[in-house]
């Protein structure tokens, strides 16, 4: 069953504007991950957030966790036309040593 | 360093043949996963090996497929006897160790269609 789960699955911003992708889960983890998928490619990975954190930055990313809502939030700050792609959240659950991804956001950036 | 590599990157195969999917890992690296994905969805956790070893097959489907990760060489995916419901992308991601401090690198996919 899906883990993780995005909220919206699509979203249409504006160059410059802030992009903000939420991302559900079920079970206990160890850790959350963000990874970006463009179209046709391979993942990349973005930043990883572990169970006992509660805001990560990196770059224009912020990642947010709150577990006894068993949800995070991934904010894109001043968007650009490159960041243009699919955004999925993975878990990494208690007892697993593999990630368990969600349906993914498509962000797209016009410019 | 070249990353995890994934050929062939475009796979065609007719119903009933054999598909071999391989992935070298990045250098370093002795923990290998497979994912695949279907159009629209997110990617679903197939196998994790490490080198001569199946960790967790969990995800395979019992059938048809199969995976090594020899001491010499890359990780294959095999599957047999391929049917429609076969096409998709096939992800790798290796790391150095199991959970990796700073997340999975994976290889570009191998993109399969089975006609």
């Amino acid at each position: 069953s899906q883990q993780g789960e995005e909220d919206p699955q699509a979203l249409s911003i504006q160059e410059g504007e802030n992009a903000t992708m939420n991302c559900s889960y079920k079970t206990s983890i160890n850790n959350l991950q963000w990874y970006r998928q463009n179209s046709g490619r391979g993942l990349v990975h973005l930043i990883l957030i572990r169970s006992n954190e509660r805001e990560k930055h990196s770059g224009r990313l912020r990642v947010t966790l709150d577990t006894s809502k068993k949800s995070s939030s991934l904010l894109i700050t001043a968007s650009r036309a490159a960041d243009t792609a699919s955004y999925f959240c993975a878990t990494d659950s208690t007892g697993y040593s593999t990630l368990t991804f969600g349906k993914g956001t498509m962000l797209l950036v016009s410019p | 360093n070249a990353g995890v590599m994934q050929n062939p990157r475009h796979l065609v195969r007719r119903r009933g043949q054999e598909a071999r999917l391989r992935c070298s890992p990045m250098k370093g690296h002795s923990h290998v996963y497979w994912y695949r994905q279907l159009p629209e969805e997110g990617l679903k956790f197939m196998v994790y090996l490490q080198k001569e070893n199946i960790i967790d097959e969990s995800g395979m489907p019992k059938e048809r497929f199969s995976a090594e990760f020899p001491k010499e060489g890359p990780s294959i995916l095999r599957i047999q006897q391929v049917v429609r419901g076969d096409s998709a992308a096939y992800f790798c991601a290796s790391s150095d160790r199991d959970r990796p401090l700073y997340g999975y690198t994976f290889g570009s996919g191998t993109r399969l269609t089975v006609v």
